[in-house]
């Protein structure tokens, strides 16, 4: 099975911070990677799949980028409505999600 | 617009059997890869399972106790899980993945309580 480590599992953040989460899988999962933001009492929201391609509707603020077996999630500028769950989840194999990574604010 | 609404009992008891459906609205069940997805309370997404097409793939540690199918007549797909305990107490997400693209439609959830 493919494992995905997600870090950090909380992030204090401020308004207009960089922030990056990053995921690493147990082997190779090519590019098919995807991110999502949750909210409280909500669905996940699909922000970024393929590793790197911008879901249609979601800002640009949200980037992400691959390295290997290491993925990351950036957000350039945290605006109020980002503070959230984010969650990465491969799709390679037997699909599986990190853990999580609860955005606070700081 | 597609839409995904999760159906089934709020409460079942331990041993028993989870019967959960997912009735698809907006578009077609054919072509796409179809998931269930649940998370315990306070925790994290886990992957339950889909099916596209008819062939189905399961979480391994799940595999032995779960069953999803289809059917197209209805456009809607369901989850059965056998042998409940407390342990599978969560919010039931179905959603919608399109190959290689993620997972970019979801049900709003359902609750699924397991106790006597």
């Amino acid at each position: 099975d493919i494992q995905m480590t997600q870090s950090p599992s909380t992030l204090s953040a401020s308004v207009g911070d960089r922030v990056t989460i990053t995921c690493r899988a147990s082997q190779s999962i090519s590019s098919w990677l995807a991110w999502y933001q949750q909210k409280p009492g909500k669905a996940p929201k699909l922000l970024i799949y393929k590793a790197s391609t911008l879901q249609s509707g979601v800002p640009s603020r949200f980037s992400g980028s691959e390295s290997g077996t290491e993925f990351t999630l950036t957000i350039s500028s945290l605006q109020p409505d980002d503070f959230a769950t984010y969650y990465c989840q491969q799709y390679s194999e037997t699909w599986t999600f990190g853990q999580g990574t609860k955005v606070e604010i700081k | 617009q597609v839409q995904l609404q999760e159906s089934g009992p709020g409460l079942v008891k331990p041993s028993e059997t989870l019967s959960l459906t997912c009735s698809v609205s907006g578009d077609s069940i054919s072509g796409y890869y179809w998931s269930w997805i649940r998370q315990p309370p306070g925790k994290g997404l886990e992957y339950i399972g889909h099916i596209y097409n008819g062939n189905t793939n399961y979480n391994p540690s799940l595999k032995s106790r779960v069953a999803i199918s289809s059917d197209t007549s209805k456009n809607q797909f369901s989850l059965k899980m056998n042998f409940l305990t407390a342990a599978d107490t969560a919010m039931y997400f179905c959603a919608r993945h399109r190959y290689g693209m993620g997972s970019d439609v979801w049900g709003k959830g359902t609750t699924v309580t397991v106790s006597s």
